[in-house]
């Protein structure tokens, strides 16, 4: 069965440093999205993608995050300058387009630890 | 905006026996997805249910939507330890996100 990949599945940065995640959404979904979850806390929101420009976004993705479909299978979530509070799990999911089918599937996460 | 609200926080059962959780959301919604989330790790879509649904089964799960109450629950029958997770709702109001409750922790005894 198709699934969502996400690498690393673990990354350890310092502050300041940049990171980037890397996603494989399932082949044939057309939405992209990006989730955080800090430790013991609700599942968050970051940002859509869709026909390579941002959807919509929440308060959190200010500018020192970025995403990117460098070509056709990646979708990457940049931070620029991480900090302590960026420390999560990170989820990429992806949805299939249409009417009829509006489930998001999800990767298996990449820990972000921030020293 | 705040949606799905998970309730109880936690469970605990034996195995064999059905577990129960519902969730509560604020808004008028599309859909509402299920998910689960084992210690640490990613998570699974267990089922969706459409806004104009008021039941559906998958397996051992059954989920129910109460528009008017803006409410849904999930059933587990016959639970099993590999059942002890992490079960959270998400809403959908658009095409561009979910939006998550805390979760109900359950934890199935052998």
């Amino acid at each position: 069965e198709p699934e969502v990949t996400q690498t690393p599945s673990h990354q350890v940065t310092q502050m300041g440093q940049e990171v980037i995640l890397r996603c494989v959404p399932i082949s044939n979904h057309l939405y992209f999205y990006w989730y955080r979850q800090i430790l013991g806390q609700k599942v968050e929101f970051l940002v859509s993608f869709y026909n390579n420009e941002i959807s919509e976004k929440s308060e959190i993705f200010d500018d020192q995050f970025s995403v990117e479909r460098p070509d056709g299978s990646n979708f990457t979530l940049k931070i620029r300058s991480t900090k302590l509070e960026d420390s999560a799990m990170y989820f990429c999911a992806s949805r299939v387009t249409g009417l009829s089918s509006y489930e998001q599937y999800f990767g298996p996460g990449t820990r972000l630890t921030v020293t | 905006s705040q949606q799905g609200e998970e309730d109880p926080q936690a469970l605990s059962i034996q195995e064999g026996e059905n577990a129960t959780m519902n969730c509560s959301y604020k808004t008028s919604i599309n859909n509402l997805q299920w998910y689960r989330q084992n210690s640490g790790r990613g998570l699974v879509h267990l089922i969706l249910i459409r806004s104009n649904e008021r039941e559906k089964h998958s397996g051992r799960l059954r989920v129910t939507l109460d528009t008017s109450k803006k409410s849904s629950s999930l059933l587990i029958t016959a639970s099993r330890a590999a059942d002890t997770a992490s079960y959270f709702c998400a809403t959908d109001e658009d095409d561009y996100k979910l939006s998550f409750g805390a979760g109900t922790t359950v934890t199935v005894r052998a």
